[in-house]
């Protein structure tokens, strides 16, 4: 069965502290791994598509990168307005349409 | 523009109401989905429609009765719900379909907050 764990649940940083979340998945055959980024009460915000191990893509203080088994989004010098939960989610081969999130990780950075 | 909107933002509806929810998108996506989100949850896939036809059904109630007038537009009519539907309702649209390897990301709209009293 597919499945996708973060860890941790939850993080709290200083602002300028930097870190990295985790995003461990099972999948059969994988066919991309997404991150997300939410605010309470609203939807998504796609931030990376990773396709295959090995791959990196960055985004201004985020920077995510994937092997075969695992996802980090590491984040550098973050700041308050990072604060957000951050969603991974991978989509499993052979034409399936559907996406198997994590349950997420709540970031807060404090000033 | 990965913009995907939704309407209304808040909905307020008795158990014998009826309503609908409007998403729409104007990227020339094929693919279009509602998701279910509970408070501190991840999304929950309702349905999917692929070129403009239902794919998939995650067994959702049929209360829920979603529809596809076009390849921009996804409506969600709902009926008859009960409390514990109360949700944030979101829509997504990817640019390919089943079967596809790439143009797979799904991009989100704003939601829906539902209250069903």
């Amino acid at each position: 069965e597919d499945q996708v764990t973060q860890s941790p649940e939850a993080l709290r940083l200083q602002e300028g502290e930097s870190s990295s979340l985790n995003c461990s998945y099972t999948v059969s055959g994988l066919r991309g791994l997404f991150w997300y980024r939410q605010d309470p009460g609203k939807g998504p915000e796609f931030l990376f598509t990773l396709y295959s191990a090995g791959e990196e893509k960055e985004k201004e203080r985020l920077k995510a990168t994937l092997t075969k088994k695992e996802s980090f989004l590491h984040i550098t010098a973050p700041k308050p307005e990072d604060s957000a939960t951050y969603l991974c989610a991978v989509r499993r081969g052979g034409g399936s349409e559907k996406l198997v999130f994590g349950k997420g990780t709540k970031l807060t950075v404090n000033p | 523009d990965t913009e995907v909107t939704q309407t209304p933002k808040h909905l307020v509806m008795g158990m014998t109401n009826k309503k609908s929810l409007k998403c729409e998108q104007h990227m020339g996506h094929r693919a279009m989905y509602w998701y279910k989100q509970k408070a501190k949850k991840p999304p929950e896939l309702m349905f999917v429609y692929s070129y403009e036809k239902l794919s998939i059904n995650e067994s959702v109630p049929s209360r829920f009765s979603p529809e596809c007038p076009n390849s921009s537009l996804l409506n969600l009519h709902l009926h008859a719900l009960q409390p514990e539907d109360s949700a944030l309702y979101l829509c997504a649209s990817s640019q390919a379909a089943a079967g596809a390897s790439g143009g797979v990301t799904q991009y989100f709209g704003p939601g829906t907050r539902l209250l069903v009293l």
